[in-house]
């Protein structure tokens, strides 16, 4: 167990609907990253927020956003989906922004669009 | 465009003998390489690391090599065990303000008993 959290862990929904996927970071880590795998793909780097702060931006689509609220939980959004939306949505913290430490993953969230 | 490359999609090896996973990186600013480990169903875990200003870093039955000339690195568990069969990712890091991970495309690893 990595510490880090995701709910739900499955999500099933139609094109055009919008969902929100939850992330609580390990205690103390002030760094959350999301990243998306698709089908036969390695973890393609989405957002990052540091201590509430927009850090960096991967190939993050406009119809998706993020925040970090005070708690430090993260939230992604998806919006106006797409069946090619349909991945595994994973979470990370770290307890620093910097670079030389590892980022520990929470257990996904399958998102299915129909 | 693939800055991590992991050519090798699947590796099969029995058990108690050396496992070698590949990976090649085309960007000379990446500072930090990592390996993860993945099961089906779950999140990756971290196995070990190595920065740019190292060429080996051991841990247990894990040992990564850097070679930054090739801007290759390779994982080696030594012995393997049917434990470790997994999807192995390699990932990459640039120093400075930001720590996102680029991510290879993840190789197979089957250990036979």
């Amino acid at each position: 167990d990595s510490g880090v959290t995701q709910t739900p862990k499955h999500l099933i929904t139609a094109t055009g609907q919008r969902v929100t996927l939850r992330c609580s970071p390990r205690s103390g880590d002030l760094s959350v990253y999301w990243y998306q795998q698709s089908l036969d793909q390695g973890l393609q780097f989405l957002i990052q927020y540091y201590n509430g702060e927009e850090r960096a931006k991967g190939n993050i689509l406009e119809r998706f956003s993020a925040q970090q609220f005070p708690d430090l939980h993260s939230e992604l959004n998806l919006s106006s989906l797409e069946l090619g939306d349909s991945a595994l949505y994973f979470c990370a913290s770290s307890p620093r922004v910097s670079s030389y430490n590892e980022q520990f993953f929470g257990p996904g969230t399958r998102l299915t669009v129909l | 465009d693939q800055q991590v490359k992991q050519n090798s999609p699947s590796l099969s090896v029995q058990e108690g003998r050396i496992s070698i996973l590949n990976c090649d990186y085309t960007n000379s600013m990446f500072d930090y390489f990592l390996w993860y480990k993945k099961y089906p169903a779950e999140g990756p875990t971290f196995l070990i690391s190595i920065s740019s200003i190292k060429d080996k870093n051991e841990d247990g039955r894990f040992t990564v090599f850097l070679n930054k000339s090739a801007k290759h690195l390779s994982l080696h568990i030594v012995p393997s065990q049917p434990g470790d069969s997994a999807v192995y990712f390699c990932a990459a890091s640039y120093g400075g303000a930001t720590n996102k991970l680029i991510f290879g495309t993840g190789t197979l690893l089957a250990v036979q008993p």
